[in-house]
């Protein structure tokens, strides 16, 4: 019983050096999402996907990329880290509910811890 | 999306509820309120959530006045790993497009559940 999955757990990089950050869910959710969490701030939508192919802008975008090539995976890159890139990057996924008024939780992973020196 | 406030932080004895208030005084009539939590070092976790009616699950139960302008998550009997920081969300439900699902975590409340 996975549910979402980051890897990796933790990583450090030089400045400049780029990376790509891989989700994976199985839980044959359709929207999945990428957040940064820092000190002292709640956490920030960077990109998102409303299915397989798609993705767009959340509020802080600027310096990432992203990809959804499979339903189940969504990976985040940095193409030229920066220190101000240094944060916790959480993966979450949610279900597409049929029913416009309802909700549909989202469901996270255990984060990525990434320093950039 | 709505703004919420909450209290920075709180505590509670273990084995006694804790009531964890939240004011969401400029809700729509088409916002959900939502509680997660994030326990140190790990992703945040879904709690519960609700329109107007109050709701119950195996964790927590959500209570919202009448007129929808605060919220209170109860934890009916809480535990040490119950220590987290909880956030209270609002957010419009409506054709749950990939532009309005999008969850706005604000500073949310410390509650310390002491031995």
């Amino acid at each position: 019983n996975a549910g979402v999955t980051q890897t990796p757990k933790f990583r450090v990089l030089k400045t400049g050096q780029s990376m790509t950050l891989l989700c994976a869910q199985d839980m044959n959710h359709e929207y999945m999402y990428w957040y940064r969490q820092d000190p002292g701030m709640g956490l920030r939508l960077i990109h998102y996907s409303v299915g397989e192919g798609t993705t767009a802008k959340g509020e802080v975008p600027d310096g990432y990329n992203v990809s959804r090539l499979k339903k189940q995976n969504f990976l985040l890159g940095l193409e030229s880290a920066a220190p101000s890139q240094t944060s916790v990057y959480f993966c979450a996924s949610s279900y597409l509910a049929g029913d416009a008024l309802s909700n549909q939780p989202q469901h996270f992973g255990d984060g990525t811890r990434l320093s950039i020196l | 999306d709505a703004k919420t406030t909450q209290p920075t932080s709180m505590d509670c004895a273990e084995g006694r509820a804790a009531n964890l208030p939240c004011n969401h005084s400029t809700i729509s009539g088409n916002e959900y309120v939502y509680w997660y939590r994030q326990i140190h070092s790990q992703g945040p976790q879904y709690i519960i959530h609700g329109l107007k009616n109050n709701e119950t699950n195996e964790m927590a139960s959500l209570i919202i006045t009448e007129d929808r302008k605060s919220s209170t998550l109860i934890l009916p009997h809480a535990t040490l790993r119950d220590t987290a920081v909880y956030y209270c969300i609002v957010r419009v439900a409506w054709f749950n497009t990939g532009a309005n699902s999008k969850l706005t975590f604000g500073k949310g409340i410390t509650l310390s559940v002491r031995p």
